[in-house]
């Protein structure tokens, strides 16, 4: 398995600008992550998923940022319009259910860079 | 509501030191405790968890109740020691709140 695949890698681009980070769970596993990783802030999380039904979206900053699962392989969280303050590395995760102590297995994340 | 604090963004140590990365919570319930690790150009990693009372790679960690911490130690520091490491607490409903992270030096 090639584990959490997440793409682009690396995005530049304007502000105002829409945005769209996509990610691939790892095959089997009913938990997604999108979280959020700054030098201030360390990683934050900013929803997930079970089951492709969104669980928490508390740590959704704005209505600028969305994320949808529309099926067990596949998700995307989009900025519309992306800011400056938006730039950050966005990781995807997956896990199995095991109780509370399945290990979260993350992307390579996504470098995003609003100018 | 949960919370996980790092309060050291940077740690620098001499190779052969020990070095204790700090990791304290607020949760009110039963916690359940972890540390990441994300070595120079890969993927964010389970190192331990505290249920299973492991040693990883000479690190451990132990969690104390009493005062919500749950640091991680080692006793004698590696050069590939060098990552960020974060603490991250599991709460119910599956979900998982990392600290700010440190940023673990060590120098030869």
């Amino acid at each position: 398995d090639a584990g959490v695949i997440q793409s682009p890698r690396h995005e530049v681009t304007e502000m105002g600008q829409e945005v769209t980070l996509r990610c691939k769970p790892i095959s089997g596993h009913d938990y997604l992550f999108w979280y959020r990783q700054t030098m201030m802030r360390g990683l934050e999380l900013l929803i997930y998923f079970n089951n492709n039904v969104p669980i928490d979206d508390s740590g959704m900053p704005e209505d600028r940022f969305s994320a949808k699962m529309p099926n067990a392989s596949f998700s995307t969280l989009k900025i519309q319009p992306s800011e400056p303050r938006d730039s950050a590395v966005y990781f995807c995760a997956s896990r199995v259910h095991r109780g509370r102590t399945g290990e979260l297995f993350f992307g390579e994340g996504s470098r995003l860079t609003v100018l | 509501a949960q919370r996980v604090t790092q309060p050291e963004k940077l740690l620098s140590v001499f190779k052969g030191a020990p070095v204790e990365l700090k990791c304290n919570y607020s949760y009110s319930g039963s916690p359940e405790l972890f540390w990441y690790v994300q070595y120079s150009r890969q993927r964010l990693q389970l190192l331990l968890r505290h249920i299973s009372r492991e040693s990883i790679k000479g690190f451990t960690a132990d969690l104390n109740k009493g005062e919500t911490s749950f640091h991680l130690k080692k006793p004698f520091a590696q050069e590939e020691d060098s990552a960020m490491y974060y603490c991250a607490l599991i709460t119910s409903g599956s979900r998982l709140t990392f600290g700010e992270g440190t940023q673990l030096t060590v120098n030869p």
